[in-house]
């Protein structure tokens, strides 16, 4: 059984760092093709692709958050931690990981994804 | 970055009903287009991935059709359990970009 759980903090102040951590079970991020991506979500609004990490460490990331971003991934610990700086209230949204699935044609999918958590960032 | 725009933002159906739902690439993606269902206050869920293959444990009501830069999502009879938000996302390029989303509501 596949399962994902972010966790971090729920409110954070302007200009703070975030960090969230995934921890997932029933697949190992060491398998070829296999990565860990996160989404985020404001609230009322459409989903917002952020950052994925693969399971040979390479990472990808929005070009508009590029700079405010660090995905890591700790495969002993079934983790992925990502970093945001200088959070900001438009920041505010629920934050999702979830499981890259590389397809034999080379695209890629979600299949699966944690419950998110609601991040809010506030003074 | 690619830009995805579905249409409707939003329609209202009956049970039973054929439901259709467009996304648009705003460059050539080939067939790198996923459709997640997502519930209020759920995390998304995968239904169609490669624009037309089917998910496991996915109802077979639901379909995918189209390549290059346009996409459908159908639903050949509306059922309770449809009434949803639907994205499409591109998975050529990153950043993979979503959709706006499609409210599905009863009418």
């Amino acid at each position: 059984q596949i399962t994902l759980k972010e966790s971090g903090p729920t409110l954070v102040k302007p200009t703070q760092t975030l960090t969230l951590t995934c921890t997932f079970s029933g697949f190992s991020l060491s398998t070829s093709g296999v990565g860990v991506g996160w989404i985020r979500q404001p609230p009322g609004k459409a989903l917002e692709w952020l950052a994925l990490i693969y399971w040979n460490d390479d990472q990808r990331y929005s070009p508009s958050l590029k700079s405010r971003l660090t995905i890591t991934k700790d495969t002993s610990k079934n983790q992925v931690v990502l970093t945001m700086t200088n959070m900001d209230p438009v920041d505010t949204a629920t934050y999702y990981c979830a499981r890259r699935q590389l397809t034999g044609t080379g695209t890629y999918y979600f299949d699966y994804w944690g419950q998110g958590t609601l991040v809010t960032v506030s003074s | 970055d690619i830009q995805m725009t579905q249409s409707p933002s939003s329609l209202s159906a009956s049970v039973g009903d054929r439901v259709t739902i467009t996304c648009r690439a705003s460059q050539s993606i080939s067939s790198y287009l996923n459709w997640y269902q997502q519930k209020p206050g759920k995390a998304p869920k995968l239904l169609i991935f490669a624009a037309s293959s089917l998910q496991s444990g996915v109802p077979s009501r639901f379909s995918g059709s189209g390549s290059v830069t346009d996409f459908t999502l159908t639903i050949s009879s509306l059922q309770p359990e449809d009434f949803a938000t639907y994205y499409c996302q591109q998975s050529y390029s990153t950043p993979g970009t979503f959709g706006q989303g499609t409210k599905v509501e009863i009418k």
